[in-house]
């Protein structure tokens, strides 16, 4: 099972400020990597896909960047709504054998 | 509207049976491989099952395996979740999610639906 690490686990900045979060594959998904954006009692919301390509009405300033074993979720200048918890999702496996990362909470700071 | 709605979540006791069902509408539900991802209360999310468009290709995680079984009705746009021996560690919000891209399977998921509860408890 490849296992899926983000790093930090919590993460706070300031409205307008850029946010970097970290995923770390424990090997090669390729470029085969989705992040999911979840706010409290809502479903999560896919964002990136692909490791780079935005999901349909995703704002620009969400990017992904990486390949391999090293991915980044940055986001340009905070949102008051994008205070939320992200989560990174392998899908390389064949047979699919879909894994999460256990998630980064960025809080207001 | 693309939208999943999914129902059939409760309680129930350890070792009972529990049928989820995910109605999609607003896109061609047949051409697009669904999923099952479940979410134990304050925790991450975990993925439970897959099946094709066609239903040819079904896929369990393994805490799953045996227990539960993924099956759809292209006729009627629907999904289901049939759960069998259910445990504690089974608690959680199950959601049926839609593979981003028609006619594949493994891939991201794009829509989600709202989720449904369902809690093993005596």
């Amino acid at each position: 099972e490849i296992v899926m690490t983000q790093s930090p686990a919590t993460l706070s900045v300031s409205p307008g400020e850029r946010a970097t979060l970290s995923c770390r594959a424990s090997q090669s998904v390729s470029s085969n990597l989705a992040w999911y954006q979840q706010k409290p009692g809502q479903a999560p919301r896919l964002l990136i896909y692909g490791a780079s390509t935005r999901a349909t009405g995703i704002p620009a300033r969400f990017s992904g960047s990486g390949s391999g074993t090293e991915f980044t979720l940055t986001i340009s200048s905070l949102q008051s709504e994008d205070f939320a918890v992200y989560y990174c999702q392998q899908y390389n496996n064949w047979p699919p054998l879909y894994t999460f990362g256990q998630g980064t909470k960025l809080e207001i700071k | 509207e693309v939208q999943l709605v999914e129902s059939g979540g409760g309680l129930v006791k350890p070792g009972g049976s529990l049928r989820l069902s995910c109605a999609a509408s607003g896109f061609t539900f047949s051409s697009y491989s669904m999923n099952w991802v479940r979410q134990a209360p304050g925790k991450g999310l975990e993925w439970v099952s897959s099946i094709s468009s066609s239903s040819s290709y079904i896929y369990y995680a393994d805490s799953v395996k045996g227990r539960f079984t993924i099956s759809r009705d292209n006729a009627k746009n629907s999904l289901y979740l049939q759960m069998n021996s259910l445990r504690a560690e089974d608690t959680a919000v199950y959601y049926c999610a839609r593979d981003v891209e028609m006619a594949t399977l493994g891939n991201a998921f794009d829509i989600w639906g709202q989720g449904t509860m369902v809690t093993v408890s005596s």
